[in-house]
């Protein structure tokens, strides 16, 4: 069974901190792993999909990466507008679902 | 360009009632998946389904529950005789592409539906 574990269950920093979130995962035979940033109340909003071992990606202050056990999510000089709740899914080749780690609520302090 | 739409925002019902959710896809998209977030729980998929199809269920509840996307209209994910355990917030996502397409970009989720059952 698929399985993602993501770490810390919380992370609290102050703006400009720059800090990483883990995302460690089991999946047999990966399609792709996802980022996901849910606020308060909203549904998910996409962030990255990343599809193999070495693969980057960078949008703003965050940057994923990934290897063949886990995903981390870095995030330089954050500013309290990011602040939320990060997800991450893997979906496997065999089928359509995202099975999704429990999150990570990062709160940035300005 | 609307986002994937769900309604109602918050939903309230007793126990033994009836509950339905309402989903539309983004416009073009033709594929949509169910998700159930319990209260200090992940996200956990409930079913898949394309217009008119149910593509995989095997997330779904045995009983009680059931989901429609039909020709025309709103994906709908109905759920009878509710009971406390079924409070949760319900999201839908849409995809363009299917979930067993090679490079699927992601899907779009909706703001969800809150179901709280008294």
């Amino acid at each position: 069974e698929d399985q993602v574990t993501q770490s810390p269950e919380a992370l609290r920093l102050q703006e400009g901190e720059s800090s990483s979130l883990n995302c460690s995962y089991t999946v047999s035979g990966l399609r792709g792993l996802f980022w996901y940033r849910q606020d308060p109340g909203k549904g998910p909003e996409f962030v990255f999909t990343l599809y193999s071992a070495g693969e980057e990606k960078e949008k703003e202050r965050l940057k994923a990466t990934l290897t063949k056990k886990e995903s981390f999510l870095h995030i330089t000089a954050p500013k309290p507008e990011d602040s939320a709740t990060y997800l991450c899914a893997v979906q496997a080749e065999s089928n359509y679902k995202l099975t999704f780690g429990k999150g990570t609520l990062l709160t940035v302090n300005p | 360009n609307a986002g994937v739409m769900q309604n109602p925002r918050h939903l309230v019902r007793r126990r033994g009632q009836e509950a339905r959710l309402r989903c539309s896809p983004m416009k073009g998209h033709s594929h949509v998946y169910w998700y159930r977030q319990l209260p200090e729980e992940g996200l956990k998929f409930m079913v898949y389904l394309q217009k008119e199809n149910i593509i995989d269920e095997s997330g779904m509840p045995k009983e009680r529950f059931s989901a429609e996307f039909p020709k025309e209209g709103p994906s709908i994910l109905r759920i009878q005789q509710v009971v406390r355990g079924d409070s949760a917030a319900y999201f839908c996502a849409s995809s363009l592409i299917g979930g067993r397409e090679s490079k699927n970009y992601g899907y779009t989720f909706g703001s969800g539906t809150r179901l709280t059952v008294v």
